[in-house]
Formats: C-alpha cells, sequence, structure tokens
C-alpha cells in the first residue's frame, strides 16, 4: 500500500526559499504509471494545484507560481521536492503531495500524504 | 485556466437528510471531474471521480452526475461522519483546478 510523507521545516522566513520533500513508501517513484504532486492549502481556504514531477524528471507548475517553483525527483532515495524561492506570507499554507495517474483526463488524486503545515514569518 | 465554482459555500442538515452540492465549470470539461470529502485536520479524501464513479469503499449514499459545465454530488440520507468540506476538481486541462469548497454543518 503506497504512503506519502511530507517533511521540512514548518517555519521561513519571508524572501527565503521553501524546501519540502516527500518521501515515498510501498512503490517506487519510477513507475511510468504516475505523475508526483504538490498541492497546497493555506489555512481556511480552498486547495490549489501547485505542479507535478514525473520520474524521468520532466515537470509542469501551475502557471502563477512558476517563476518562482522548482520540482525535483531523487529516484535513488524514493523521494521528490518542492523548492519556491522569495516566499511570502500569501505562501503560508498546508502542503500536500500527492500522487496521481499518467492517464490523459485521468488526473485523480487517490493518493495524499498527511499534509505539513508551513508559516511563513519573520 | 478553468475556473470551479462550488455552490452553497455552507449547508446546514440533519442526520438522515439528503444534501446536494453543485459544482460549475468555466468551460466543457466533460465528465472529467472528481469530488474530494476533507475533515479537519486530514487530507481531501476521493468519493467521485469521472463525474460519476464511485471510489472503492466510499458508501453508495454518495452519487454524482452531470457532464458538460454543471455538476452535482448528493449525499442520502446524511450520516454523522459526512459533516465535512466537499471539494470538486477538474481533470480536463492543466492547470488542475478545484472549487472552492462547501461546508456540510450539522443544523
Amino acid at each position: 500500500q503506497v504512503q506519502l510523507q511530507e517533511s521540512g521545516p514548518g517555519l521561513v522566513k519571508p524572501s527565503q526559499t521553501l524546501s519540502l520533500t516527500c518521501t515515498v513508501s510501498g512503490d517506487s517513484i519510477s513507475t511510468s504509471d504516475y505523475y508526483w504532486s504538490w498541492i497546497r492549502q493555506p489555512p481556511g481556504k480552498g486547495l490549489e494545484w501547485i505542479g507535478y514531477v514525473f520520474h524521468s524528471g520532466d515537470t509542469l507548475y501551475t502557471p502563477s507560481l512558476k517563476s518562482r517553483l522548482a520540482i525535483s525527483v531523487d529516484t535513488s532515495k524514493n523521494q521528490f521536492s518542492l523548492n519556491l524561492h522569495s516566499a511570502t506570507a500569501a505562501d503560508s499554507a498546508v502542503y500536500y503531495c500527492a500522487r496521481f495517474p499518467r492517464i490523459t483526463h485521468g488526473w485523480f488524486f487517490r493518493v495524499w500524504g498527511r499534509g505539513t503545515p508551513v508559516a511563513v514569518s519573520s | 485556466d478553468i475556473q470551479m465554482t462550488q455552490s452553497p459555500s455552507s449547508v446546514s442538515a440533519s442526520v438522515g437528510d439528503r444534501v446536494t452540492i453543485t459544482c460549475r465549470a468555466s468551460q466543457d470539461i466533460s465528465r472529467r471531474l472528481a469530488w474530494f470529502q476533507q475533515k479537519p485536520g486530514m487530507a481531501p479524501k476521493l468519493l467521485i471521480y469521472t463525474a460519476s464513479n464511485l471510489q472503492s469503499g466510499v458508501p453508495s449514499r454518495f452519487s454524482g452526475s452531470g457532464s458538460g459545465t454543471d455538476f452535482n454530488i448528493t449525499i442520502n440520507n446524511l450520516q454523522l461522519e459526512d459533516f465535512a468540506t466537499y471539494f470538486c476538481q477538474q481533470a480536463n486541462s492543466f492547470p488542475l483546478t478545484f472549487g472552492g469548497g462547501t461546508k456540510v454543518e450539522i443544523k
């Protein structure tokens, strides 16, 4: 049974880089069947899809964050990571990692991590 | 980007009631829509995919319908464990987008 677990600092100073890692267990991140994704949820608000990475390193990002965002994969550690540069208070949120099938229009999130809260504050 | 608009933003209901939540897409997404349930402090849980397919393990009192731009999720015979927030998500095109959520509260 696949499980995802987010990890990283819970507090980031403004203008610094918000960095998180998602560790995958119970399945190989090198599978060709799934994309690995980040989603965030500001306090009391809705969900925002951030982007995905494929095991090859191919990525796709949401346009509003593209200029500050990098998502990468480490197949040797079965992990993928998020780096969001120049963080501001608006980036404060619970960050989830999740996977979805590499099936055209079958992009539904069945497996999620528990989420990790990140506050951007001095 | 495809905008997803949910209504209502909140609804008060009693155990045993039927609740219907609506999600409208800003353009035709065929049946490429999912519904999630989220409880406080927890990750969202997939309930329905491709507009009307029930995810394995989800009770049959949940049902989904719709196509094009207008979709519904209905909860029949509302149970205590169903009080939560519900989100829709379109899977038609990137960036993937979610509705703003509907909170189902106890009356």
